[in-house]
């Protein structure tokens, strides 16, 4: 069954370490594939996207996510993380000719230690 | 530009009743999709519309429908409500002439129902 896997629920870090959010997915060809941010009480807001072409990809708010086709995988990294990036981190899939149907992974929640 | 609006953005109803959502896009973006968020479920897709016709549907009771207007504008209406469609239903704008696109969310509209 085609699905967005984030394996960890919880995540804690502290304040200027470094962080990284997995995500896998299960299709059967490679799908677009999202990272979204959400904040308490807020909509999503957009970090970054994978269409094609180079893997690792820059996104706003320092974040970068590098695609792994042998891995199915679409990891979330930041190096030095601020006690702002606490929030709710969302994996999102679409596969390709599907329109706007995103699917969410379960969705990662980091909390920042100062 | 202005982003994505909901309104209203809280809503009580008590059960039975009846409830219509509102969103209105970007300016010039012609596909709306919604979205319901619960801690159980997390994240599902609902429906997709792109001028004015309903392009995607997701796995939700026939309770829940939707319509766009000329103006790319969309309501979202749950007939009968229960218990368990307390969430908060997130609306995305995208602009795509066709396929895929990135979709850009509203805050969402809080439901409560009793």
């Amino acid at each position: 069954a085609q699905s967005v896997t984030q394996p960890d629920i919880h995540i804690t870090v502290s304040e200027g370490a470094s962080l990284e959010l997995r995500c896998n997915y299960s299709y059967g060809a490679t799908p677009y594939l999202f990272w979204y941010v959400q904040s308490p009480g807020q909509g999503l807001q957009l970090l970054l996207k994978y269409f094609s072409g180079d893997t690792l990809v820059q996104g706003i708010k320092g974040f970068e996510a590098e695609f792994k086709r042998s891995q199915s995988s679409f990891n979330l990294r930041k190096p030095s993380v601020h006690w702002s990036d606490a929030a709710e981190y969302f994996c999102a899939v679409v596969p390709k000719a599907a329109g706007n149907k995103l699917t969410f992974g379960g969705g990662t929640r980091v909390l920042v230690k100062p | 530009k202005a982003g994505v609006t909901q309104t209203p953005r809280y809503l009580i109803k008590t059960r039975g009743q009846q409830v219509t959502l509102s969103c209105s896009p970007i300016s010039g973006h012609r596909s709306v999709s919604w979205y319901q968020q619960t801690p159980g479920q997390g994240l599902q897709f609902l429906f997709e519309y792109f001028s004015e016709t309903q392009r995607n549907k997701g796995n939700f009771p026939g309770r829940f429908s939707g319509r766009q207007f000329s103006n790319s504008r969309s309501e979202m209406n749950v007939s009968t409500l229960e218990l368990g469609d307390s969430a908060l239903y997130l609306c995305a704008s995208s602009h795509p002439e066709s396929g895929t696109d990135t979709q850009y969310f509203g805050p969402g509209t809080r439901l409560t129902v009793l």
